[in-house]
């Protein structure tokens, strides 16, 4: 299986953990963008990013919130001292090109449930 | 942000009935996609459509963009339980970043 590849699908944690939220996109694809989606909402635009750097974060919150995407290995979504209203499914999607210019291939999702 | 209206929000219909699900909008888009998203997995790229008062099949379905590229709508022929699922769609602007409609949950009843 080729396609964007998200892990883990699900991840309890507790208010005040760490979560670390992780996505390898399609082989040949170097830009990666994070998205949220609240139950009967639409996804919410985080962050795009392209190897090594972060090339618009604006709908990422700026606190407790960060992203990479390292040279080597899978773009990483992590938020810190997790509370109840970060609970939601986060989709990571990357494209060969930049979006516009080729198809976006989204992972099945991670589903965070902080209790 | 600009701001995406889909409706209706829920649609449940009769195996072989059509359907039709809207995407309104009050701003431009320079493209508009629509993505079929099922349940425990992510959204799947079912077309984009690029120019005003496109149309565009894909066997059952018929996707329009409206002249002034503010709307969309995606119509469903002789409608299969294989069609369930939601229907999402998405705006691009002049910069990189799609903004998403809530969705349409259809439910198609054999």
């Amino acid at each position: 299986n080729a396609g964007v590849m998200q892990n883990p699908r699900h991840l309890v944690r507790r208010r005040g953990q760490e979560a670390r939220l992780r996505c390898s996109p399609m082989k040949g694809h170097s830009h990666v963008y994070w998205y949220r989606q609240l139950p009967e909402e639409g996804l919410k635009f985080m962050v795009y990013l392209q190897k090594e750097n972060i090339i618009d974060e604006s709908g990422m919150p700026k606190e407790r919130f960060s992203a990479e995407f390292p040279k080597e290995g899978p773009s990483i979504l992590r938020i810190q001292q997790v509370v109840r209203g970060d609970s939601a499914a986060y989709f990571c999607a990357s494209s060969k090109t930049r979006w516009d210019n080729s198809p976006l291939h989204f992972g099945n999702g991670t589903r965070l449930t902080v209790t | 942000t600009q701001l995406l209206e889909q409706s209706p929000q829920f649609l449940s219909i009769q195996e072989g009935e059509n359907l039709t699900v809207y995407c309104n909008s009050s701003s431009v888009f320079s493209s508009l996609q629509w993505y079929r998203q099922e349940p425990g997995e992510g959204p799947v790229l079912l077309v984009t459509v690029v120019t005003g008062g496109e149309v565009k099949k894909l066997k059952r379905l018929t996707f329009q963009f409206g002249d002034a590229r503010k709307d969309s709508s995606l119509h469903i022929t002789a409608a299969q339980p294989g069609d369930t699922g939601l229907y999402l769609c998405a705006g691009a602007s002049t910069d990189y970043k799609l903004s998403f409609g809530a969705g349409t949950t259809v439910t198609v009843r054999a």
